[in-house]
């Protein structure tokens, strides 16, 4: 089992242009979310997925856009980065016993 | 609303001495309350989970943690700390039911003295 994998790794972007982070899990996760980390304030739910189809917003979805058109997928979108949107985003799964799984996280460099 | 607090932003120890990171949360019911572990450049590794019964749980690396229910309070203990728990700790609080959204607390860096 790969877990909770993220591509890409590392990523810099000009202000304005838009991207997609995958997330992919092989546990047969039902729920799958994507956060933020930045300095001194811990982890920001963006949006969640409860199941193959759905999507929710977190605490700051502003920016963001998301898809799971797959069960294992979880897509995050950003239309047009911001340098605000510089950050570390990681994705996670939650398992039977409703730990989270974490991916090793994308670093965004938005210019 | 849910809320997790860790007062303790650094806290630095010497290899050996015994380590106690603090936690407090807000939340109307019994929550499932999580630490987890992330060293430089990784993602988050789950140390330990508290969902019901026995108050003081154990984790992997010889962490354990305690639920006290009168003080809104999981905090984490290590009883001899290894240069390598050198790392930045976060808390949890998860949802029981309905949406399982997780509220983390802004975690604590712990430095470890050789």
């Amino acid at each position: 089992n790969a877990g909770v994998t993220q591509t890409p790794k590392f990523r810099v972007l000009k202000t304005g242009q838009s991207m997609t982070l995958l997330c992919a899990q092989d546990m047969n996760h039902e729920y799958m979310y994507w956060y933020r980390q930045d300095p001194g304030m811990g982890l920001r739910l963006i949006h969640y997925s409860v199941g193959e189809g759905t999507t929710a917003k977190g605490e700051v979805p502003d920016g963001y856009n998301v898809s799971r058109l797959k069960k294992q997928n979880f897509l995050l979108g950003l239309e047009s980065a911001a340098p605000s949107q510089t950050s570390v985003y990681f994705c996670a799964s939650t398992g039977q016993y409703n730990e989270q799984f974490f991916g090793p996280g994308t670093r965004l460099t938005v210019l | 609303a849910q809320s997790v607090t860790q007062p303790d932003i650094h806290i630095t120890v010497s290899e050996g001495a015994s380590l106690e990171l603090r936690c407090n949360y807000s939340y109307g019911a019994t929550p499932y309350l999580f630490w987890y572990v992330q060293s430089p450049g990784q993602g988050l590794q789950l140390l330990l989970k508290y969902f019901s019964g026995d108050t003081l749980v154990q984790g992997i690396k010889g962490f354990e943690a305690e639920f006290k229910r009168s003080q809104s309070s999981f905090n984490l203990r290590k009883p001899s700390v290894h240069w390598s728990d050198a790392a930045e700790y976060f808390c949890a609080v998860g949802e029981v039911v309905g949406t399982y959204k997780y509220i983390f607390g802004t975690g604590t860096r712990l430095k470890v003295l050789a």
